[in-house]
């Protein structure tokens, strides 16, 4: 059972650039998040998936879209990579809404330069 | 808005003695859940121990236990007999039954000495 898979584990992006922080889980949860840690600030929620075709925005959206087209994954798109963009990014998932507690995947470590 | 506030940013301990970290928090509603999530090096959220705000009964995992005081919006962590493998950050969390956002505090780094 993998849980929680993200992809990839590093990036480094130049200004501008797109990308994609992949986000798979194989335990049925209905409940999909995507965090980013930064240094003294804990995890801030960027985006929410309460099941498939439903997302809702988080503490700190901007900048992020999201889509969920099917129950296991839940990519996080970034359109135009800014420095304030780098940070460590978690997904998370739960059995369902408001059901703690959070499954986390391992990070992806992204560097905007 | 609920907000979540660790005022520890680093604590040390000698292996196999206690440490306790604080953990205060603000939250209007009345039904919510807190836990602590240790961090080690590897950057992996592991879930350390969870408590119900319904349950006056602190939670009790092994070595590690909360003091929750409701009223006073306080879930500290006791870490009893320290292992070298305890050390990581630690970071308190709220979440409100109702909604969908797990709010964390910014973390402490928690050093177990030899």
């Amino acid at each position: 059972n993998a849980g929680v898979t993200q992809t990839p584990k590093f990036q480094v992006l130049k200004t501008g650039q797109s990308m994609t922080l992949q986000c798979a889980q194989d335990m049925n949860h209905e409940y999909m998040s995507w965090y980013r840690q930064d240094p003294g600030m804990g995890l801030r929620l960027i985006h929410y998936s309460v099941g498939a075709g439903i997302t809702d925005q988080g503490e700190v959206p901007n900048g992020y879209n999201v889509s969920r087209s099917t129950t296991e994954d839940f990519p996080l798109r970034l359109l135009s990579a800014a420095p304030s963009q780098t940070s460590v990014y978690f997904c998370a998932s739960s059995i369902g809404q408001g059901r703690p507690p959070l499954h986390f995947g391992n990070g992806t470590r992204l560097t905007v330069t | 808005a609920q907000t979540v506030t660790q005022s520890q940013p680093e604590m040390s301990v000698q292996e196999a003695e206690t440490v306790t970290l604080s953990c205060t928090y603000d939250t209007s509603e009345n039904n919510y859940y807190l836990f602590w999530y240790k961090q080690p090096p590897s950057r992996q959220m592991i879930l350390v121990i969870r408590q119900e705000a319904y349950k006056q009964q602190n939670a009790t995992e092994n070595r590690f236990s909360v003091n929750f005081q409701k009223a006073a919006k306080s879930f500290s962590l006791k870490i009893s007999d320290s292992q070298l493998g305890d050390t990581a950050m630690y970071f308190c969390a709220l979440k409100n039954n109702a909604g969908n956002m797990l709010t964390f505090g910014g973390g402490t780094r928690l050093m177990v000495k030899p």
